[in-house]
């Protein structure tokens, strides 16, 4: 069980296109999801909180309107990374929080921007 | 802000323990966590302890908290060559993001 999901796991764009990242929650409801961003050979760092119904909560330093999410349902959040540049080339990966104290992570999107 | 920290590299032999010690700031941390992420993959929850707790064991993993301390560690046992990856120590006070520290990369001769 607590399964999450990540489509696309890999996509190359060209800069200023727009590329959407899917995260879903396979077999429980997510009250709660989170999109993580990982640099090569670095940690995770916390760009945005998303709860099902309402507006994520961005990071300090975190462009809202160049990272959109949407947490549409209780099992899917989306991450649109607009007018990308190489500079958002990076790997992407979110979690889902079924409650308190659990956190669940997707497989990652490797995101390569030309 | 809060801060997990971690060493970088660890390198064992097979068969031998390994030891990943993780210190932490934030002493409202409620939820101490040990993931482990394979090249190009996503994060798998390896286990997970209380503030509570001072010790748990599941199979080939032993996790130790020294609340004063505010360490921790990760111990696996007969570490085999399936064990090599970056093992990331993060820390939660509940429903809230977790912060990672920046991971120990576990390599494991064989």
């Amino acid at each position: 069980g607590a399964v999450v999901s990540q489509h696309p796991s890999w996509v190359i764009c060209k800069s200023g296109t727009s590329v959407k990242i899917e995260c879903r929650s396979l077999d429980f409801q997510a009250t709660t999801m989170f999109w993580y961003r990982q640099f090569p050979k670095q940690s995770l760092m916390l760009m945005a909180t998303s709860n099902e119904g309402s507006k994520a909560t961005y990071e300090q330093g975190v462009e809202k309107d160049k990272f959109l999410i949407n947490h549409a349902s209780l099992t899917l959040s989306t991450l649109t990374v607009t007018s990308a540049h190489p500079e958002d080339s990076s790997f992407y990966i979110c979690s889902a929080s079924p409650g308190v104290n659990e956190q669940f992570f997707g497989p990652g999107t490797r995101l390569t921007v030309l | 802000g809060e801060d997990v920290e971690q060493s970088l590299f660890l390198s064992v032999r097979e068969g031998d323990s390994s030891v990943i010690n993780c210190t932490y700031t934030d002493s409202s941390s409620t939820y101490l966590y040990w993931y482990k992420q394979e090249p190009g993959a996503g994060l798998q929850l390896l286990t997970y302890i209380f503030s509570n707790m001072d010790m748990k064991q599941d199979q080939r993993l032993t996790v130790l908290l020294n609340k004063k301390d505010k360490h921790l560690s990760l111990r696996i046992a007969d570490t085999q060559t399936g064990d090599s990856a970056i093992y990331f120590c993060a820390e939660s006070g509940g429903n809230t993001p977790l912060v990672f520290g920046k991971g120990t990369r576990l390599s494991v001769i064989a």
